[in-house]
């Protein structure tokens, strides 16, 4: 069990560039769930996976976000266009099957927007 | 909407003391709870979670209550190290089926050597 994998861990980018993020969750997790956190602020969640359907997204993730699983194992999440405002910490979390697990985070990517 | 709040926002402590960290929730109709601790920069690990038919759980020094009818959980730290020191969030899902979950803002606990 080497845990949710994130990558990379920090990226800085000028605003208007796309930006992709990858993450390994768990291997033998289905659920695949994206949040975003800001400085001081609890994570708030973004989307959700169940093996490779999306199931649930929020209204943060707004049209220039879009996030894939397509094998339902790794996911990606893009945004498009960057804003001063999409400056955060990206979190991923993994649990397993059954509803009433534990969701497992990896260390998350801090994107900055210049 | 549900809203988690986290009373302190920060906590101090001389090494050793015992201490209670809360967490409360404004909708009871939850699927469990789940306390999870940050260290600067990095991401969560989850140290207990409480399903809502739970009173409490306990792993080492932390026993970790809820009290769904109040919208309470308490996170208790016995005999606090200074590698406490760390933000401690709680989160809540709820029963509606969504499998997202809730954050409070943290308390940012400090332990003095």
């Amino acid at each position: 069990d080497t845990g949710v994998s994130q990558d990379p861990r920090h990226k800085i980018t000028k605003r208007g560039q796309n930006v992709t993020f990858r993450c390994d969750p768990i291997s033998e997790h289905n659920r695949l769930y994206w949040y975003r956190q800001t400085l001081g602020q609890g994570p708030e969640f973004l989307t959700y996976f169940q093996n490779e359907a999306q199931l649930e997204k929020s209204r943060l993730l707004s049209d220039r976000f879009s996030a894939e699983r397509p094998k339902g194992s790794f996911s990606t999440l893009e945004i498009q266009r960057t804003e001063q405002g999409d400056s955060a910490m990206y979190l991923c979390a993994s649990s397993d099957r059954a509803s009433n697990q534990p969701q497992h985070f990896g260390d998350g990517t801090r994107l900055s927007i210049l | 909407k549900q809203e988690v709040t986290q009373i302190p926002a920060a906590l101090s402590v001389p090494e050793g003391e015992n201490l209670v960290l809360n967490c409360s929730f404004t909708d009871s109709a939850i699927y469990n709870l789940q306390w999870f601790r940050q260290d600067p920069g990095k991401g969560l690990t989850s140290l207990l979670l409480i399903q809502s038919s739970q009173r409490e759980q306990t792993s080492g020094r932390l026993n970790a209550s809820l009290d769904k009818s109040s919208g309470r959980s308490t996170l208790y730290i016995a005999a606090s190290q200074p590698g406490d020191s760390a933000t401690y969030l709680c989160a809540v899902k709820e029963q509606t089926g969504a499998n997202n979950l809730f954050f409070g803002t943290g308390t940012r606990l400090t332990v003095i050597p």
